[in-house]
């Protein structure tokens, strides 16, 4: 069966420090991968996907930037955090084609940038 | 075009009462519908999800009911419990690409 997890759970960081989420998908090959912003009680902002190695691209702009190393590991990065990335930070994985197309979302990471 | 409009924005029902949660799309190419439950704190789950070749699913006491022509979909709850209470997102995707998330509804069951 398919897994995804990501790590930290949870990061307090200084306003002005790197950031790297980690997000790892088991049980599938060649996912689509995304990463989601989710400000309290607010929707799913798309920050990312990939659909393949290399491949990313980037539907908000922002200070944020995404990796994909290896076919199942996505990576969040910044290189100076803002307060107002602040959020609860989601990674997802589908796949293409009829009978397999839902989107399944990580456990999360919250993020506080004092 | 690419949007998802939920309603209502927050929902308060009683126990073993129905929540209905609307949902409506505008890109006819959209072929598959998901609603996900969210508890705080967590990532959002699949709940139950259709494609547009039928006008209903029903699994446990979540039912979703689609009309394509109107281009609206709802999730109906029945025998609503506390243990519901949490945030519902409608999608729309076509063949797993190009996901679109509604906003959310904010659902509290009362004791």
């Amino acid at each position: 069966s398919q897994t995804i997890h990501q790590w930290p759970a949870t990061l307090v960081q200084p306003v002005g420090s790197p950031l790297s989420l980690e997000c790892t998908v088991e049980g599938t090959s060649n996912p689509n991968l995304y990463w989601y912003r989710q400000a309290a009680g607010r929707g799913l902002q798309l920050l990312f996907y990939s659909v393949g190695i290399g491949q990313i691209s980037s539907e908000v702009p922002q200070n944020l930037s995404a990796s994909r190393p290896q076919d199942r590991q996505f990576i969040l990065s910044s290189k100076k955090l803002l307060l107002s990335d602040s959020g609860f930070y989601l990674c997802a994985w589908s796949v293409i084609g009829k009978g397999q197309e839902t989107q399944y979302f990580g456990p999360g990471t919250r993020l506080l940038v004092l | 075009q690419q949007q998802v409009k939920q309603s209502p924005q927050s929902l308060i029902v009683q126990k073993g009462g129905i929540s209905i949660i609307n949902c409506a799309y505008e890109n006819t190419a959209f072929d598959y519908f998901p609603w996900y439950q969210q508890f705080p704190g967590k990532g959002p789950a699949l709940l139950i999800a259709i494609r547009p070749d039928v006008s209903e699913k029903k699994e446990g006491r979540f039912t979703i009911s689609f009309n394509k022509s109107a281009k609206q979909f709802s999730l109906h709850i029945m025998d609503s419990q506390p243990g519901d209470s949490a945030t519902y997102f409608c999608a729309a995707s076509i063949s797993g690409q190009n996901f679109v998330f509604g906003p959310g509804t904010r659902l509290s069951v009362l004791p």
